[in-house]
């Protein structure tokens, strides 16, 4: 089993729609969490950190519920520019290292 | 924000030969440097982390002896393939950590292929 277990989709969604992404791990020593959008042959970006209250940063709100080991991100109003793939990464263990999940790829069409 | 470079962005090289992977923190002191490796269409996979000052500590199934790792100063870390194969073709990423906040910082990537 995985690590982390993403969706790998892809999610195809029409511009103004909003879409949910989830990701399920595997260690529950795992103490910080984040998601990460990556483009094409690019680094990953951090999106956000996600915190146990659940945050919002804008269209973008991620949820963690350490109970069931599960995180997600919503998007509202999806932009063209929000195609891209959406890596859930959990953090933990020595040096806090990150485990990153295969990503979940989104296109946003007109 | 946190910037994070890396070089070289892309090298090709011949079969055999041995390839150095620089990444730097270009503004802030990198206590935590650590370098991924991603095949396409698949995920980051964690080869090794590195603490200025001291050896690496590599994943599982990663070679200490053929992924050389430098953390020579706060700012500068070094990755060496060396006699690379054509499997070892792939991308290559550096992150780096401060030493205040959790989050990593990318570098750009480097894209190695070995022919």
């Amino acid at each position: 089993r995985k690590e982390v277990e993403q969706d790998p989709g892809p999610f195809n969604v029409p511009e103004g729609a909003t879409v949910a992404f989830n990701c399920t791990y595997s260690n529950s020593a795992s103490q910080s969490f984040f998601w990460y959008r990556q483009d094409c042959r690019k680094e990953p970006k951090l999106l956000m950190s996600v915190y146990s209250s659940g945050n919002e940063d804008g269209r973008f709100t991620a949820q963690l519920n350490r109970a069931s080991q599960y995180i997600s991100l919503l998007i509202r109003d999806s932009k063209l520019s929000d195609s891209a793939t959406y890596l859930c990464v959990a953090g933990g263990g020595g040096y806090n290292k990150l485990i990153f999940g295969a990503g979940t790829r989104l296109a946003v069409h007109p | 924000g946190a910037v994070v470079s890396q070089h070289p962005s892309r090298v090709i090289c011949k079969s055999g030969t041995s390839v150095k992977i620089e990444c730097r923190s270009l503004d802030f002191q990198a206590t935590t440097m650590f370098w991924y490796r991603q095949f396409p269409k698949q995920s980051l996979m964690l080869m090794a982390t590195s603490n200025e000052g001291s050896k690496a500590t590599y994943e599982q199934g990663v070679e200490k002896d053929k992924f050389l790792i430098n953390h020579a100063s706060l700012t500068l870390s070094t990755l060496t393939v060396t006699s690379a194969h054509p499997e070892d073709s792939s991308f290559y990423i550096c992150s780096a950590r401060g030493q205040i906040t959790d989050t990593q910082y990318f570098g750009p990537g480097t894209r190695l292929t070995v022919l």
